[in-house]
Protein backbone atom coordinates (compact mmCIF):
# COMPACT_ATOMS: atom_id res chain seq x y z
CA UNK A 1 0.00 0.00 0.00
CA UNK A 2 0.97 3.72 -0.71
CA UNK A 3 1.86 5.49 2.96
CA UNK A 4 1.81 9.41 2.50
CA UNK A 5 3.46 10.46 5.83
CA UNK A 6 3.09 13.91 7.40
CA UNK A 7 5.42 14.85 9.64
CA UNK A 8 3.35 16.37 12.75
CA UNK A 9 -0.36 15.57 13.35
CA UNK A 10 -0.61 18.54 15.66
CA UNK A 11 1.42 22.10 15.36
CA UNK A 12 0.73 25.52 17.16
CA UNK A 13 2.46 28.28 16.88
CA UNK A 14 2.70 31.76 16.79
CA UNK A 15 1.69 34.82 14.48
CA UNK A 16 4.72 35.60 12.46
CA UNK A 17 6.87 32.79 12.42
CA UNK A 18 7.80 30.45 9.79
CA UNK A 19 6.32 27.17 9.82
CA UNK A 20 7.59 24.06 7.77
CA UNK A 21 5.35 20.68 7.25
CA UNK A 22 6.94 17.68 5.63
CA UNK A 23 5.80 14.92 3.58
CA UNK A 24 7.10 11.64 2.24
CA UNK A 25 5.86 9.03 -0.04
CA UNK A 26 7.51 5.81 -0.26
CA UNK A 27 5.79 4.90 -3.70
CA UNK A 28 8.20 6.33 -6.26
CA UNK A 29 4.56 9.20 -7.09
CA UNK A 30 5.44 11.70 -9.70
CA UNK A 31 3.12 13.92 -8.50
CA UNK A 32 2.92 15.76 -4.60
CA UNK A 33 -0.02 17.57 -3.43
CA UNK A 34 -0.37 20.12 -0.69
CA UNK A 35 -4.60 20.85 0.05
CA UNK A 36 -5.53 22.60 3.07
CA UNK A 37 -9.01 21.68 4.60
CA UNK A 38 -11.51 24.16 6.09
CA UNK A 39 -14.95 23.93 7.24
CA UNK A 40 -18.04 24.21 4.60
CA UNK A 41 -14.77 25.14 1.87
CA UNK A 42 -13.99 21.45 1.30
CA UNK A 43 -10.56 20.73 0.14
CA UNK A 44 -8.73 23.88 -1.55
CA UNK A 45 -5.31 23.19 -3.29
CA UNK A 46 -2.09 25.58 -2.41
CA UNK A 47 0.66 23.77 -4.03
CA UNK A 48 1.53 20.47 -6.18
CA UNK A 49 5.04 19.44 -7.76
CA UNK A 50 4.69 16.75 -10.98
CA UNK A 51 8.60 16.48 -10.32
CA UNK A 52 11.46 17.14 -8.62
CA UNK A 53 12.17 21.08 -7.95
CA UNK A 54 8.92 21.54 -10.62
CA UNK A 55 6.36 23.45 -8.57
CA UNK A 56 2.83 25.13 -9.91
CA UNK A 57 0.64 27.06 -7.82
CA UNK A 58 -2.86 25.90 -6.80
CA UNK A 59 -6.24 28.02 -6.39
CA UNK A 60 -4.68 29.73 -2.99
CA UNK A 61 -0.97 30.18 -2.72
CA UNK A 62 -1.03 33.24 -1.37
CA UNK A 63 1.12 33.42 2.13
CA UNK A 64 2.88 29.78 1.13
CA UNK A 65 5.83 27.95 -1.07
CA UNK A 66 7.08 24.61 -1.50
CA UNK A 67 10.06 22.85 -2.39
CA UNK A 68 10.68 19.46 -3.28
CA UNK A 69 14.40 18.56 -3.80
CA UNK A 70 13.91 14.92 -4.23
CA UNK A 71 11.00 13.01 -5.76
CA UNK A 72 9.86 11.77 -2.53
CA UNK A 73 9.38 14.62 -0.36
CA UNK A 74 7.26 17.76 -0.54
CA UNK A 75 7.54 20.32 1.71
CA UNK A 76 4.81 23.19 2.35
CA UNK A 77 5.94 26.98 3.68
CA UNK A 78 4.10 29.32 5.46
CA UNK A 79 6.55 32.17 5.41
CA UNK A 80 4.89 34.24 8.17
CA UNK A 81 1.66 32.00 10.07
CA UNK A 82 -0.84 34.23 10.02
CA UNK A 83 -4.23 33.24 12.53
CA UNK A 84 -6.51 32.65 9.13
CA UNK A 85 -3.89 29.92 8.39
CA UNK A 86 -4.90 27.59 10.94
CA UNK A 87 -6.36 24.86 9.24
CA UNK A 88 -6.25 21.14 8.69
CA UNK A 89 -3.26 20.76 6.12
CA UNK A 90 -3.32 17.37 3.96
CA UNK A 91 -0.34 16.68 1.33
CA UNK A 92 -1.19 13.68 -1.18
CA UNK A 93 0.73 12.01 -3.96
CA UNK A 94 -0.13 9.96 -7.37
CA UNK A 95 1.02 8.45 -9.94
CA UNK A 96 0.36 9.85 -13.49
CA UNK A 97 -3.19 10.97 -13.17
CA UNK A 98 -4.61 7.87 -11.31
CA UNK A 99 -6.03 8.74 -7.35
CA UNK A 100 -4.49 10.65 -4.85
CA UNK A 101 -3.11 8.93 -1.89
CA UNK A 102 -3.39 11.07 1.54
CA UNK A 103 -1.46 11.50 4.51
CA UNK A 104 -3.18 11.80 8.11
CA UNK A 105 -2.76 15.54 7.77
CA UNK A 106 -1.61 17.96 9.85
CA UNK A 107 -3.72 19.85 11.84
CA UNK A 108 -2.37 23.98 12.49
CA UNK A 109 -3.04 26.26 14.88
CA UNK A 110 -1.66 29.69 14.77
CA UNK A 111 -2.33 32.00 17.57
CA UNK B 1 -15.83 30.14 -8.34
CA UNK B 2 -16.41 26.68 -7.29
CA UNK B 3 -16.09 24.26 -9.88
CA UNK B 4 -17.34 21.44 -7.98
CA UNK B 5 -20.40 21.43 -5.58
CA UNK B 6 -22.15 19.70 -3.02
CA UNK B 7 -25.06 21.42 -1.95
CA UNK B 8 -25.96 19.28 1.07
CA UNK B 9 -23.59 20.14 3.87
CA UNK B 10 -25.44 16.69 5.69
CA UNK B 11 -27.54 13.51 5.35
CA UNK B 12 -29.03 11.23 7.72
CA UNK B 13 -30.01 7.64 7.20
CA UNK B 14 -31.58 4.69 8.78
CA UNK B 15 -28.75 1.71 8.93
CA UNK B 16 -29.77 -0.85 6.11
CA UNK B 17 -31.45 2.22 3.64
CA UNK B 18 -30.09 3.97 0.54
CA UNK B 19 -27.61 6.83 0.61
CA UNK B 20 -27.38 8.82 -2.45
CA UNK B 21 -24.75 12.00 -2.07
CA UNK B 22 -25.02 14.55 -4.74
CA UNK B 23 -22.28 16.71 -6.22
CA UNK B 24 -22.30 18.93 -9.31
CA UNK B 25 -19.85 20.46 -11.70
CA UNK B 26 -19.44 23.59 -13.99
CA UNK B 27 -16.24 22.35 -16.06
CA UNK B 28 -16.83 20.75 -18.78
CA UNK B 29 -13.20 19.80 -19.28
CA UNK B 30 -13.44 17.52 -16.39
CA UNK B 31 -13.33 13.87 -17.65
CA UNK B 32 -12.48 11.75 -14.08
CA UNK B 33 -14.59 11.87 -11.03
CA UNK B 34 -13.77 10.25 -7.83
CA UNK B 35 -15.75 10.00 -4.01
CA UNK B 36 -13.39 10.23 -0.94
CA UNK B 37 -14.46 9.46 2.21
CA UNK B 38 -12.80 11.37 5.46
CA UNK B 39 -13.05 10.51 8.88
CA UNK B 40 -12.08 13.26 11.45
CA UNK B 41 -8.58 13.65 12.44
CA UNK B 42 -7.77 11.04 9.21
CA UNK B 43 -6.28 11.42 5.65
CA UNK B 44 -9.41 11.33 3.37
CA UNK B 45 -9.52 8.00 1.64
CA UNK B 46 -10.25 6.84 -2.07
CA UNK B 47 -13.63 5.20 -2.70
CA UNK B 48 -15.00 4.99 -5.76
CA UNK B 49 -14.18 6.69 -9.32
CA UNK B 50 -15.92 6.90 -12.77
CA UNK B 51 -14.53 7.88 -16.45
CA UNK B 52 -16.61 10.70 -18.51
CA UNK B 53 -16.37 7.48 -21.07
CA UNK B 54 -19.03 5.70 -18.67
CA UNK B 55 -22.26 6.88 -16.59
CA UNK B 56 -22.23 3.69 -13.85
CA UNK B 57 -19.50 2.50 -12.11
CA UNK B 58 -20.06 0.09 -8.96
CA UNK B 59 -17.94 -1.53 -6.30
CA UNK B 60 -19.81 -3.60 -3.51
CA UNK B 61 -22.24 -1.47 -1.73
CA UNK B 62 -21.06 1.87 -3.73
CA UNK B 63 -22.41 2.66 -7.40
CA UNK B 64 -21.78 6.00 -8.77
CA UNK B 65 -23.74 7.44 -11.37
CA UNK B 66 -22.56 10.55 -13.90
CA UNK B 67 -24.78 12.48 -15.90
CA UNK B 68 -23.10 14.24 -17.92
CA UNK B 69 -25.49 16.87 -19.81
CA UNK B 70 -26.22 17.71 -16.97
CA UNK B 71 -22.66 17.81 -15.51
CA UNK B 72 -24.27 15.71 -12.65
CA UNK B 73 -22.94 12.51 -10.46
CA UNK B 74 -24.04 10.95 -7.47
CA UNK B 75 -22.91 8.07 -4.72
CA UNK B 76 -25.61 6.11 -3.97
CA UNK B 77 -24.83 3.29 -0.77
CA UNK B 78 -26.39 0.16 -0.32
CA UNK B 79 -27.16 -0.53 2.12
CA UNK B 80 -25.90 2.27 4.64
CA UNK B 81 -24.22 1.01 7.53
CA UNK B 82 -23.40 2.82 11.05
CA UNK B 83 -19.48 2.63 9.83
CA UNK B 84 -20.22 4.49 7.05
CA UNK B 85 -20.89 7.83 8.78
CA UNK B 86 -18.00 10.35 7.80
CA UNK B 87 -17.22 13.08 5.77
CA UNK B 88 -17.80 12.32 1.56
CA UNK B 89 -16.01 14.31 -0.25
CA UNK B 90 -16.20 14.60 -4.55
CA UNK B 91 -13.67 15.03 -6.74
CA UNK B 92 -13.35 16.02 -10.72
CA UNK B 93 -9.78 16.62 -12.55
CA UNK B 94 -8.55 17.00 -16.48
CA UNK B 95 -6.43 14.53 -17.92
CA UNK B 96 -4.32 16.99 -18.84
CA UNK B 97 -3.93 18.20 -15.18
CA UNK B 98 -0.98 15.88 -13.66
CA UNK B 99 -3.93 14.15 -11.23
CA UNK B 100 -4.58 17.67 -9.35
CA UNK B 101 -8.57 17.31 -8.42
CA UNK B 102 -10.66 19.82 -7.33
CA UNK B 103 -12.93 19.18 -4.40
CA UNK B 104 -16.54 19.81 -3.46
CA UNK B 105 -17.29 21.30 0.04
CA UNK B 106 -18.02 17.55 1.49
CA UNK B 107 -21.39 16.04 2.59
CA UNK B 108 -21.56 14.79 6.60
CA UNK B 109 -23.23 11.33 6.33
CA UNK B 110 -24.97 10.11 9.39
CA UNK B 111 -26.05 6.58 9.70
CA UNK B 112 -28.09 5.75 12.28
CA UNK B 113 -28.40 2.45 13.54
Amino acid sequence: DVKVTQSSRYLVKRTGEKVFLECVQDMDHENMFWYRQDPGLGLRLIYFSYDVKMKEKGDIPEGYSVSREKKERFSLILESASTNQTSMYLCASSLNNEKLFFGSGTQLSVL
Amino acid sequence: DQQVKQNSPSLSVQEGRISILNCDYTNSMFDYFLWYKKYPAEGPTFLISISSIKDKNEDGRFTVFLNKSAKHLSLHIVPSQPGDSAVYFCAASESTSYGKLTFGQGTILTVHP
